[in-house]
């Protein structure tokens, strides 16, 4: 099945820092959802993208989709401690409204 | 932003007993899903539904099952716990491609 492989899997940064996260998949898809996840909560939608090479911003959050469909990256500007969290990618399995998750990044911010 | 909610948040409960995880949605969504997660890992499908009276296994094999009597109501039941089963358990809600919405989880622990 259709399967999406983030990078890097873990991040520590200083706070202040950029980060710069990607989303890959050998298949094709038709959106892309970026979601955060504090521990012991459920994902929250941070950014969606509907189009190949659509560039949209969430504050200092922004998300691209890869002309080819097949990726996506995510950048945060100048991380700060609330920034901690893990960051997945997500989209529809083809043709269906299956949600498929990535694999995660793990945000780890130092104060 | 869809309003979901879980019940119970968490449950130890001990081996053999009967279980119920409570999920509704009050966004009318037609569209719900149950993902199982262990702490700090991938999000798995494991049960999904298009709509009342309808309901489909997930990609990751569970023991559980699902029902969907009414629109906003996607109930998980586990005929007898086990250990194997702790987990987190994540219940979401999609009206189509704008994402799926999430409640809080219920952290299962089976002892």
């Amino acid at each position: 099945g259709q399967q999406l492989n983030q990078s890097p899997q873990s991040m520590f940064i200083q706070e202040g820092e950029d980060v710069s996260m990607n989303c890959t998949s050998s298949s094709i898809f038709n959106t892309w959802l970026w979601y955060k996840q504090d521990p012991g909560e459920g994902p929250v939608l941070l950014i969606a993208l509907y189009k190949a090479g659509e560039l949209t911003s969430n504050g200092r959050l922004t998300a691209q989709f890869g002309i080819t469909r097949k990726d996506s990256f995510l950048n945060i500007s100048a991380s700060i401690p609330s920034d901690v969290g893990i960051y997945f990618c997500a989209g529809p399995a083809s043709g269906t409204y299956k949600y498929i998750f990535g694999t995660g990044t793990r945000l780890k911010v130092l104060a | 932003e869809a309003d979901i909610y879980q019940t119970p948040r968490y449950l130890v409960i001990g081996t053999g007993k009967k279980i119920t995880l409570e999920c509704s949605q009050t966004m009318g969504h037609d569209k719900m899903y149950w993902y199982q997660q262990d702490p700090g890992m991938e999000l798995h499908l494991i049960h999904y539904s298009y709509g009342v009276n309808s309901t489909e296994k997930g990609d990751l094999s569970s023991e559980s099952t699902v029902s969907r009597i009414r629109t906003e109501h996607f109930p998980l039941t586990l005929e007898s716990a086990r250990p194997s089963h702790t987990s987190q358990y994540l219940c979401a809600s999609s009206g189509g491609p704008l994402g799926a919405f999430f409640g809080q989880g219920t952290r299962l622990t089976v002892v």
